[in-house]
């Protein structure tokens, strides 16, 4: 079975620029989670799905961050303009509702971001 | 969601058993102790989960007293390929929240 698969793995981008991370999850996860990490920190939740749903975006800076998961399925984060303080690894996770408290969330391999 | 508290590393030897004490003072009756452990330039990837007593499986065990006020991750005779961060988080529905972690350091 595949598991998240993110692309692109890296991206280098100047200040100012947009840039766009996809995320397709392990197929038939309903749960969808977007998280942040910087260098030598756990992951930051920024939002997470439930099927097209943002359930929780508290953490999302809305000013410059955005998101969309249609149908249910992949998602795309997207950071328009983006700053200096962007540089980070973008991760995506899924799991599957039906295991109610027991959450095993999958994790990809993350995207690091550079901006410059 | 309660918060852990855990040590911000640990260094060990190849052979040694490892054993990492995460401490939750305030955690709600529907929580779950959950581990995740991340190697550099990958996600977090999920270890064990238990609500109390003691949870064994392949890769590690999980001891978490009567009072669930604290847990203890165990990973018997690391290797070097042990070496990573480990998170203990404190899991209630589809919330995971993530702290620095622990970083455990194997050497030969």
């Amino acid at each position: 079975e595949a598991g998240v698969v993110q692309s692109p793995r890296y991206k280098i981008i100047e200040k100012k620029q947009p840039v766009a991370f996809w995320c397709n999850p392990i197929s038939g996860h309903n749960t969808l989670y977007w998280y942040r990490q910087n260098l030598g920190q756990g992951p930051e939740l920024l939002i997470r799905y439930e099927n097209e749903e943002a359930v929780d975006d508290s953490q999302l800076p809305k000013d410059r961050f955005s998101a969309e998961r249609l149908k249910g399925v992949d998602s795309t984060l997207k950071i328009q303009p983006a700053e200096l303080g962007d540089s980070a690894v973008y991760l995506c996770a899924s799991s599957s509702s039906g295991q109610g408290v027991r959450t095993e969330a999958f994790f990809g391999q993350g995207t690091r971001l550079t901006v410059v | 969601l309660a918060k852990t508290t855990q040590p911000i590393s640990m260094d060990s030897y190849e052979g040694q058993e490892v054993n990492i004490t995460c401490s939750h003072n305030n955690i709600a009756t529907n929580d779950y102790i959950t581990w995740y452990q991340q190697f550099p330039s990958q996600g977090p990837r999920f270890i064990i989960q238990g609500y109390k007593t003691k949870v064994t499986n392949e890769v590690a065990s999980l001891f978490i007293p009567a009072d669930r006020k604290s847990s203890t991750l165990s990973l018997p005779r690391v290797s070097l390929s042990d070496t990573a961060v480990y998170y203990c988080l404190a899991v209630n529905d589809y919330k995971l929240s993530f702290g620095a972690g622990t970083t455990v350091t194997v050497r030969a």
